[in-house]
């Protein structure tokens, strides 16, 4: 069964450093998306990606965040200079096969837990 | 605005009891989807089920059941015969269609522990 792949699934950086959480999307989804959780606490939606481009973003999503889908595969978040509250888990998420709807579900990773030290 | 309430927060049964947890959504959108996802204690997020707000057929998968009611903006979710593998976080989510892409809004979740 097609799945969704992040890696890594720890990381640990110090504060003021920059990560990338790497995403391996469901192969014929179309529709990506970030989004966090931090420990105990709800899942928040971060930024969808549909065609190359942002579609949607969060009040989380500042400029210190980036996404990108370098290759064909690959579904990438850049976290520039973390701070110690970025640290949560992160899940990608894909949706949307060609044909369908986007409002298809989600089928989401098994996280990156980032922690900011 | 759109928000998800999961007023339980934690809730713990004995094995094979049956247990319900609660979602009570808000949106003034007519077209919208519900979702149930289960969080076990590895971390991953594992989808149950979606809901199109103009089925409000109720569904049974197994032990599993969801009792959707627009007049009361419910999606409450049943659980027959639980057992220990039951035990995990249960969030519900919302996500209404729209001209963007849209994006899930989540409750808070329910924990619940299955005792042998």
């Amino acid at each position: 069964e097609p799945e969704v792949t992040q890696t890594p699934s720890h990381q640990v950086t110090q504060m003021g450093q920059e990560v990338i959480l790497r995403c391996v999307p469901i192969s014929n989804h179309l529709y990506f998306y970030w989004y966090r959780q931090i420990l105990g606490q709800k899942v928040e939606f971060l930024v969808s990606f549909y065609n190359n481009e942002i579609s949607e973003k969060s009040e989380i999503f500042d400029d210190q965040f980036s996404v990108e889908r370098p290759d064909g595969s690959n579904f990438t978040l850049k976290i520039r200079s973390t701070k110690l509250e970025d640290s949560a888990m992160y899940f990608c998420a894909s949706s949307g096969s060609k044909g369908l709807t986007m409002n298809t579900e989600a089928f989401f990773g098994q996280g990156t837990r980032l922690t900011v030290v | 605005a759109q928000k998800v309430t999961q007023a339980q927060t934690e809730i713990s049964v004995v094995e094979k009891e049956d247990v319900t947890l609660d979602c009570v959504y808000e949106t003034r959108d007519t077209t919208y989807y519900l979702f149930w996802y289960k969080q076990p204690p590895s971390g991953e997020l594992v989808f149950l089920i979606r809901r199109n707000s103009f089925d409000e057929q109720n569904e049974i998968s197994g032990r599993y059941s969801w009792n959707f009611q627009k007049s009361t903006s419910s999606f409450n979710f049943t659980i027959t015969a639980s057992q220990v593998v039951d035990s995990a976080v249960y969030f519900c989510a919302l996500k209404v269609y729209g001209g963007s892409q849209g994006n899930l809004i989540f409750g808070k979740g329910t924990k619940l522990s299955v005792k042998p």
